[in-house]
């Protein structure tokens, strides 16, 4: 079936360091890909996208490439701040079976000062 | 602005006693959807609508009902609430059902039932 996994959290890093987290995909067809944000009390927003295989999104420093022969669309930002402390959702969409959003558990991550 | 707005944001209830999640959205969408998240598990989908009077099963629709009588509404009903529904709630639309369609959420219904 289709699903998405990434790594488990929570993240601690310290500000400016560098940010990775990792997501996989399973899917039957072509998904496009995607990263919400969800900040404290908050509803999910999308963060970036990316909908064919090498494409690259890109987002307030955030970046993220679509890796069809690794089925992978990992997140990445250079230099991490305080108010990038959140939960980071990997996610990918089908054009069929529904055409639902299926989503990882989430990542969240702490920056501290 | 575009958005999706949600009531209530926050609600306890008791086993048993209906209860209704509204979902607005101003956007033309015409796809909809409600999900609940639970720690560790992510979003999981419980009902969708593709358009005005099209709404099918998620993928944990038991003890829930959806209606869509209007493109920008999305009740969410719970007709016998139980205490396994006590999650976080959320409404999502999008523009259509294209995979390349991003998702808008609402804000959230925190919902305990005791």
């Amino acid at each position: 079936g289709n699903s998405v996994t990434q790594m488990e959290g929570p993240v601690t890093l310290s500000e400016e360091a560098f940010l990775t987290i990792n997501c996989t995909y399973t899917a039957t067809g072509y998904p496009s890909l995607f990263w919400y944000v969800q900040y404290p009390g908050e509803g999910l927003q999308l963060l970036l996208k990316a909908t064919k295989a090498d494409d690259k999104g890109s987002n307030k420093g955030f970046e993220a490439t679509y890796r069809k022969e690794t089925t992978s669309f990992h997140l990445e930002k250079g230099s991490v701040q305080v108010s990038d402390s959140a939960v980071y959702f990997c996610a990918l969409r089908l054009n069929t079976g529904g055409f639902k959003t299926i989503f990882g558990a989430g990542t969240r991550l702490f920056v501290k000062a | 602005e575009a958005q999706v707005t949600q009531n209530p944001r926050y609600l306890i209830t008791v086993t048993g006693k209906k209860l209704t999640v509204t979902c607005s959205q101003n956007m033309n969408h015409e796809y909809m959807s409600w999900y609940r998240q639970d720690p560790g598990l992510g979003l999981r989908q419980i009902y969708y609508s593709m358009n005005v009077e099209v709404t099918d099963k998620g993928d944990v629709p038991e003890g829930y009902k959806v209606s869509r009588k209007e493109k920008r509404n999305f009740p969410l009903i719970l007709e016998s609430p139980s205490p396994n529904q006590t999650s976080l709630y959320f409404c999502a639309s999008s523009l259509g059902k294209g995979a390349y369609d991003e998702a808008f959420f609402g804000q959230g219904t925190r919902l305990t039932v005791v």
